[in-house]
């Protein structure tokens, strides 16, 4: 596997559930992202970890919940999500995520479906 | 209050004509800027960077623009190619939140023959 791959690609859940999405970095990279697509909205940065601590959490809510147990591997754990939290949920890694030129690199996303 | 605009939603360009996505920003404090490529079911891939000290970076095809007093920053693509039909998402971050990447809605491009 080379990059940034995702998984699962797609996800459809009830409001109960609990699931989680995986990500996992093959770049040799430091910092991880998530990232929320909605339907004609920009890409929005939800939690941004470095070194696997967590560095910015983008006002999220709480029942998104991050995990991060090492610099290639990055989790989001969902729980009583809500049908407007179907999106488009996108990884990224980078190299350090410091300096105006570290350049993210996304994986392909996880289609998400509340039901 | 978004800070990155893409304001055409959709662009269609023939084949071996150029194709001229516009980005506006709202933030003077913004030093970089990257345009990112998306194809269907794929996730966005980095395409092109300026710094905000030059005006102009070209890599092959793909010419990225900034004018910082216009707070306007353009990607060219000369010749188009059908494979570049996508959508092109423009995207900026400032020296002092490097990691924290804003972007536009985005721009779909199609090449046609």
């Amino acid at each position: 596997e080379t990059g940034v791959t995702q998984t699962p690609r797609h996800l459809v859940m009830g409001m109960t559930n609990k699931k989680s999405l995986k990500c996992e970095q093959h770049l040799g990279h430091n910092a991880m992202y998530w990232y929320k697509q909605s339907a004609k909205k920009p890409l929005e940065l939800m939690f941004v970890y470095s070194l696997e601590e967590r560095v910015e959490n983008n006002s999220v809510p709480s029942r998104f919940s991050p995990e991060c147990p090492n610099s290639s591997h990055l989790f989001l754990h969902l729980h009583t999500l809500q049908p407007e939290d179907s999106a488009l949920y996108l990884c990224a890694s980078s190299q350090d995520g410091t300096g105006v030129t570290d350049t993210q690199y996304f994986g392909p996303g996880t289609r998400l479906t509340v039901l | 209050d978004q800070q990155v605009k893409q304001n055409s939603p959709s662009l269609s360009v023939q084949e071996g004509r150029i194709s001229i996505l516009n980005c506006d920003y709202t933030n003077s404090m913004f030093d970089y800027f990257l345009w990112y490529k998306k194809y269907p079911a794929e996730g966005p891939t980095f395409l092109i960077s300026i710094s905000s000290i030059k005006d102009k970076n070209e890599d092959g095809r793909f010419t990225v623009f900034l004018n910082k007093s216009a707070k306007h920053l353009s990607l060219h693509i000369v010749p188009s190619q059908p494979g570049d039909s996508a959508v092109y998402f423009c995207a900026a971050k400032a020296l002092y939140n490097t990691d924290k990447l804003i972007f536009g809605t985005g721009t779909r491009l199609q090449v046609f023959p």
